[in-house]
């Protein structure tokens, strides 16, 4: 156990809605990373937060956008939804942000999205 | 751009046998380079990482990497597999603030 929690671990919803997804960082990390990992696309980095602030971007779409609170628990908000949208997505957190030191990522269990 | 190449979808290997899996990587600058393993249903749980220092480095599960500069590789090796070892295993490069993966490669260690 990371130490990491994702809620929920299944969502199942249908094209056009609009999702929230929830990530609980390990206790004393300060920052969160989302990614998303799907069959044909593999892994890839979505977006990056610390203490709040977003730090980096990766391949995020304009449809979806995160946050993280002043408790560190971030969100991964999905709108207009599509059926690629349909992957798992991890969240990970670190102590402090990886620029400069590549600190080691502690991933949650992920949140499998089946979007019909 | 940056890039991380898993050349082998799977690798199978008799358990007992030693394990190779491959990454090589293509980054500007020095990267930090990291394995990670994925169970069935589960999370990637962090392996080892090369930040500076000794080529070799040694990991959790008996697990060790190899970083080759001048071929930019970074082999995920193990002396003698487990059938526990089974799993999906991802190279993961750090680089201007971003974690790139590669296309993960499948490790089958059959009995």
């Amino acid at each position: 156990d990371s130490g990491v929690t994702q809620t929920p671990k299944h969502l199942i919803t249908a094209t056009g809605q609009r999702v929230t997804l929830r990530c609980s960082p390990r206790s004393g990390d300060l920052s969160v990373y989302w990614y998303q990992q799907s069959l044909d696309q593999g892994l890839q980095f979505l977006i990056q937060y610390y203490n709040g602030e977003e730090r980096a971007k990766g391949n995020i779409l304009e449809r979806f956008s995160a946050q993280q609170f002043p408790d560190l628990h971030s969100e991964l908000n999905l709108s207009s939804l599509e059926l690629g949208d349909s992957a798992l997505y991890f969240c990970a957190s670190s102590v402090i942000p990886s620029e400069g030191r590549g600190e080691t990522q502690y991933f949650g269990p992920g949140t499998r999205l089946l979007v019909l | 751009a940056q890039s991380v190449a898993q050349p082998e979808d799977q690798v199978n290997v008799a358990e007992g046998n030693p394990l190779t899996v491959k990454c090589t990587y293509s980054v500007s600058g020095n990267p930090y380079l990291f394995w990670y393993v994925q169970y069935p249903n589960r999370g990637l749980q962090f392996l080892l990482k090369y930040i500076t220092g000794d080529n070799l480095v040694k990991g959790s599960y008996g697990f060790e990497a190899e970083f080759n500069k001048s071929q930019t590789s970074f082999h995920l090796k193990k002396p003698s597999a487990l059938v526990s070892d089974s799993a999906l295993y991802f190279c993961a490069v750090y680089n201007f603030n971003k974690f790139y993966f590669g296309s993960g490669t499948k490790l089958n260690v059959k009995p």
